[in-house]
């Protein structure tokens, strides 16, 4: 039962180094999304897909790229690291519609430093 | 734009305790809300799912009411024990295309054995 998968668990980086955060799910969810958790500010939407080839910005998406070509992945890009995006990312998935309940899983985050 | 306010932003209650935690939002046309749960360090876990045509779910000790014309919904906690210790958050999900998930900054429950 593996749902929602996030890769690594633990990375740092130095200011302007770029990496990609890995998503993936098997529950054939057609939506999935990125939060980022910082103390004090709760759970803040980065960007979301409801579909392969389809995605859209939250609240917070400056500074990442996001892209879904299949419906089981959703990378979450970080194109040239700033200490402001330290933070616990976290991954959810979800069905649409009348495909499910829209109950929505998360994964077990990736926390990310910026140096 | 949708708003989530979560109160209290903390309570502290001794064991056995029933409590309700509350959670009001400011656009009323969602399609579902959910309660999570989220230990220190951890990744969130889904209590319970009400969806919009619904009033209530219940869960063993856990009760989530939803009044989505008002705006408001609360997590009631039967008799509480000290496990129950976490973050509560709760997060209504826009009814349009959009389907947006937007969380309250959560209720810290600590419960004194």
């Amino acid at each position: 039962n593996a749902g929602v998968t996030q890769t690594p668990k633990f990375q740092v980086l130095k200011t302007g180094q770029s990496m990609t955060l890995q998503c993936a799910q098997d529950m054939n969810h057609e939506y999935m999304s990125w939060y980022r958790q910082d103390p004090g500010m709760g759970l803040r939407l980065i960007h979301y897909s409801v579909g392969a080839g389809i995605t859209d910005q939250g609240e917070v998406p400056n500074g990442y790229n996001v892209s879904r070509s299949t419906t089981e992945d959703f990378p979450l890009r970080l194109l040239s690291a700033a200490p402001s995006q330290t933070s616990v990312y976290f991954c959810a998935s979800s069905s649409l519609g009348l495909a499910g309940t829209g109950e929505l899983f998360f994964g077990e985050g990736s926390r990310l430093t910026v140096l | 734009k949708q708003e989530v306010t979560q109160i209290p932003a903390a309570l502290s209650v001794p064991e056995g305790e029933n409590l309700v935690l509350n959670c009001s939002f400011t656009d009323s046309a969602i399609y579902n809300l959910q309660w999570f749960r989220q230990d220190p360090g951890k990744g969130l876990t889904s209590l319970l799912l009400i969806q919009s045509s619904q009033r209530e779910q219940t869960s063993g000790r856990l009760n989530a009411s939803l009044d989505k014309s008002s705006g408001r919904s609360t997590l009631y906690i039967a008799a509480s024990q000290p496990g129950d210790s976490a973050t509560y958050l709760c997060a209504p999900r826009g009814g349009g295309a959009t389907n947006k998930l937007i969380f309250g900054t959560g209720t810290l429950l600590a419960v004194q054995p």
